[in-house]
């Protein structure tokens, strides 16, 4: 199970954008798959994408699409998100996760960065 | 996209009774290769990052206390806090992680009565 600790809150303006890292410790980062879900005031949590453990292989929701990349370094045993084209609605707390099975439940968690979003 | 709706939005249960969440997805999240529902739930109180409460519906996750439980299958699930304690007040979600999109419920808030 890793530990996963994020960057800092981050304040952007509308059309900007936005990359944050989460940084992992605590067992071989190249064996896991990494996620990225985050929950906006009033909204419900909502998956953003992975990273494929291994070959780095990513998926995204179609509701970020063209807007957000995962990228990792192994090296680093860091993930990163970029989100461009920020929106007021952005504004919302990004997690990192990854889970210890393989499978996409989430038992290891970022601390959560804050991204606020605002003219 | 699978749908995940929870019910009820809010509850106030008092210390000690029992608290029932229930979760239904738009499709079933049942595998018939190895019968497994691919569900899971997380408990999200302020200023920290969820906490996995149980995969495959009813598999608690280490450390969870045994008054949680998990049941369902299919399409319908629960969540089931046999005594509610103080430190249970939170927002509990469901997430399926049967296909891609994964989706959440809209969360249900258990506070104390």
């Amino acid at each position: 199970q890793l530990h996963l600790e994020q960057s800092g809150a981050e304040v952007k303006k509308p059309g900007a954008s936005v990359k944050v890292s989460c940084k992992a410790s605590g067992d071989t980062f190249s064996s896991y798959a990494m996620y990225w879900v985050r929950l906006a005031p009033g909204q419900r949590l909502e998956w953003m994408g992975w990273s494929n453990a291994g070959n780095g292989n990513t998926k995204y929701s179609q509701d970020f699409q063209g807007r957000v990349t995962i990228t990792r370094d192994t090296y680093a045993s860091t993930v990163f998100m970029d989100l461009t084209g920020l929106r007021v609605e952005d504004t919302a707390v990004y997690y990192c996760a990854s889970g210890s099975s393989g499978f996409p439940w989430f038992d290891s968690w970022g601390q959560g960065t804050l991204v606020t979003v605002s003219s | 996209d699978i749908v995940m709706t929870q019910s009820p939005d809010s509850l106030a249960v008092s210390l000690g009774e029992r608290a029932t969440i229930n979760c239904k997805s738009s499709q079933s999240v049942l595998s018939r290769s190895n019968n497994n529902n691919y569900l899971a739930w997380y408990q999200h109180k302020p200023g920290q990052p969820p906490n996995l409460l149980f995969y495959w519906a009813s598999t608690r996750a280490s450390g969870v206390p045994d008054r949680f439980s998990g049941s369902g299958s299919g399409t319908d699930f629960t969540l089931t806090i046999s005594s509610l304690q103080a430190e249970d007040v939170a927002v509990y979600y469901c997430q399926q992680y049967y296909t891609t999109p994964l989706t959440f419920g809209g969360g249900t808030k258990v506070e104390i009565k």
